[in-house]
């Protein structure tokens, strides 16, 4: 079956620090790959998306690029905020229906 | 534009009770799906809906069921509480022939 595997958090970082999240998956076929954010006490907010093999989906300097070769979608931004700190979760969705998340990892932006 | 939105935000329910859960899709959707998020983990498919039909269903029991109306809004009804369907119950909608599904705030059940 589909799976979705993250690094455990939480991640530590200083304000401006260079962010890497990964994330891979199993799947059959080609899925689409999402990565969301979740601020605490709320909902899942779409961060950004990608659709086929190679296609890098980006959204408020953050990016993640499909690599079906490695099966990986890892998120990454140049500078962080106090402001992003939050639980990431990436996830898959395949044939439309049902989306498969990983566990989440969390972010913590220290100024 | 209103986004999906749920309701209530919070609710406390003894072990045995059942709870109605209610969501309202984005303008234009036409299909909802349903998670639980038990605490520190990632959300869990429970079944998706789509003209009034189940078209889709996670692995949960029987106890979890429930319906969407003619203006595509939803509910998520669970029978027979137990502790452990304590968690954070999200909905999501969609369109039907599209992948990308826009979250509500949830709903926070706590089963005591």
């Amino acid at each position: 079956g589909n799976s979705v595997t993250q690094m455990e958090g939480p991640v530590t970082l200083s304000e401006e620090a260079f962010l890497t999240i990964n994330c891979t998956y199993t799947a059959t076929g080609y899925p689409s790959l999402f990565w969301y954010v979740q601020y605490p006490g709320e909902g899942l907010q779409l961060l950004l998306k990608a659709t086929k093999a190679d296609d890098k989906g980006s959204n408020k300097g953050f990016e993640a690029t499909y690599r079906k070769e490695t099966t990986s979608f890892h998120l990454e931004k140049g500078s962080v905020q106090v402001s992003d700190s939050a639980v990431y979760f990436c996830a898959l969705n395949h044939a439309g229906n049902m989306l498969t998340f990983g566990g989440g990892t969390r972010l913590m932006v220290k100024p | 534009d209103a986004g999906v939105t749920q309701s209530p935000t919070h609710l406390i329910k003894t072990r045995g009770q059942q709870v109605t859960l209610r969501c309202s899709p984005k303008s234009g959707h036409d299909t909802v799906s349903w998670y639980q998020q038990a605490l520190g983990q990632g959300p869990q498919f429970i079944f998706q809906y789509y003209e009034e039909e189940e078209r889709q269903r996670g692995n949960f029991p029987d106890r979890f069921s429930g319906h969407q109306f003619p203006n595509y809004s939803s509910e998520l009804n669970v029978n027979a509480l137990l502790l452990g369907d304590s968690a954070l119950y999200l909905c999501a909608s969609s369109l039907v022939q599209g992948e990308t599904q826009y979250f509500g705030p949830g709903t926070r059940l706590l089963v005591l």
